[in-house]
């Protein structure tokens, strides 16, 4: 099955600045990869997503990358602020027919931005 | 607010009982999946129902089942628990076949088990 790596698990940056996550994926078949935020006693919020036939979606300070030969994709946030401080996980879903579009979550990455 | 409702916000029982976890999905969504986030485990996917009808599981106990009824809402069914199963269990819903993956999570129920 799916195999979602997310690096780092904890990320630590000032207001500001940029923060980057990362996450690697084994199964060739995935071909939708979403982000989602999640913040202290809530359930996971959808922030961005992109599927394989496109290689960089952005949303104004958030976007996200896909190299599909190196089975990676990234997270990038700019400007970040306070209101940024959450987790982050990434995902993959393969189609496998049908409306079976299970998400296979990366661990998660906790960032904190310091005013 | 994502449109998925769950209840109960928060369960407390003792091992061996068997509670049940109710999630209303979003309006005009058919998909219904399940998840569980444990800290050691992270988001693990369980089941996913779509339109009444099971149609993947994930790693899912025995102990555990579910259900999608005729108006959408779905069940988790948790039995003979184990202090192992005390997490977080997330309902997510989506349209299902016109969007690819966009599964809008709800709220949770935290499950104790002592």
């Amino acid at each position: 099955g799916e195999n979602v790596e997310q690096h780092p698990s904890t990320l630590s940056v000032q207001e500001g600045d940029s923060a980057v996550i990362k996450c690697t994926y084994s199964d060739s078949a995935s071909n939708y990869f979403p982000w989602y935020k999640q913040e202290l006693g809530k359930g996971p919020q959808l922030i961005i997503d992109i599927r394989s036939n496109v290689g960089e979606k952005k949303d104004q300070r958030i976007a996200v990358t896909l190299n599909k030969t190196a089975k990676h994709f990234s997270l990038h946030i700019t400007e970040t602020q306070p209101e940024d401080s959450a987790v982050y996980f990434c995902a993959a879903s393969p189609r496998s027919g049908g409306s079976n579009y299970k998400l296979t979550f990366g661990k998660g990455t906790l960032l904190t931005v310091n005013p | 607010d994502s449109g998925v409702t769950q209840t109960p916000k928060h369960l407390i029982t003792a091992t061996g009982q068997r509670v049940t976890l109710r999630c209303s999905p979003r309006s005009g969504d058919l998909s219904v999946y399940w998840y569980q986030q444990s800290l050691d485990q992270g988001l693990q996917f369980l089941i996913q129902y779509y339109n009444g009808e099971e149609r993947a599981k994930g790693n899912i106990l025995e102990r555990f089942s579910a259900q999608q009824f005729p108006d959408l809402h779905s069940e988790l069914n948790l039995s003979s628990l184990e202090l192992g199963d005390s997490a977080l269990y997330f309902c997510a819903s989506s349209v299902g076949l016109a969007q690819q993956g966009e599964q809008f999570f709800g709220p949770g129920t935290r499950l104790t088990v002592l």
